[in-house]
């Protein structure tokens, strides 16, 4: 059963456009993050979103940028897309706390042509 | 930082057969360990999670024990199933604001 859903499932853009990805969680948590999952599937955290304090990995590149209007929405934009962008976006939300479990969404599959 | 070490990229084997994953890790702070599975084309799913030292934790037939003495979570299962084809992934989490810190993943291909 889905509780953490993304928007779209698929994006195709030219280099240097702008996009942006939505993710909604019905789990009623606190905490919502953004991966990226490459090509060789390796995942790697870019942003965490709880009780409007977001931690941004210091390796994403600033063309990425969270947006949340409330604790169940965090969007993803991307101002001028790069080839390397390409990959798979998941979004995710956790409760507080350390040994909480983390529910992911299906993902956004972009590609950058 | 925190670091998670997967040393097997991929794994065969013929069903029926007991497979063991390992995973190691690297942190400061007191760990809580999580093994996630990622079926083709899914999101990645909680198979098992530990905090506790020298405990056996297991679900849907995979089990793991964190031992802290050599940071180690590997994962078990003793009679692979076809389905059990997916990828793996350990994952360490010390403060829930940061999220998870991934290790490279291992995938698990099962065959007749």
């Amino acid at each position: 059963e889905t509780a953490v859903f993304q928007t779209p499932n698929y994006h195709v853009t030219q280099v240097g456009n702008e996009v942006s990805f939505n993710c909604k969680q019905t789990l009623g948590h606190d905490t919502m993050y953004w991966y990226k999952q490459d090509s060789k599937k390796l995942l790697k955290i870019m942003f965490s979103y709880n009780n409007k304090q977001l931690i941004v990995n210091e390796t994403v590149p600033r063309r990425f940028s969270p947006q949340s209007s409330d604790k169940a929405h965090l969007n993803l934009r991307i101002k001028s897309v790069e080839p390397e962008d390409s990959a798979v976006y998941l979004c995710a939300s956790r409760q507080v706390g350390q040994y909480a479990e983390q529910f992911f969404g299906p993902g956004t599959r972009l590609t950058v042509l | 930082g925190d670091s998670v070490t997967q040393t097997e990229g991929l794994v065969t084997l013929t069903k029926g057969l007991p497979v063991m994953l390992n995973c190691t890790y690297q942190t400061t702070y007191s760990p809580f360990l999580f093994w996630y599975v990622q079926h083709l084309n899914e999101a990645p799913k909680l198979l098992l999670k530990s905090s506790t030292d020298n405990k056996r934790t297991e679900h849907q037939g995979f089990y793991a024990t964190l031992h802290k003495s050599s940071s180690s979570f590997h994962l078990q299962k003793s009679s692979v199933q076809l389905s059990d084809s997916a990828l793996y992934f350990c994952a360490l989490s010390h403060n829930y604001a940061q999220g998870l810190t991934f290790g490279l993943g291992t995938r698990v291909s099962v065959f007749p």
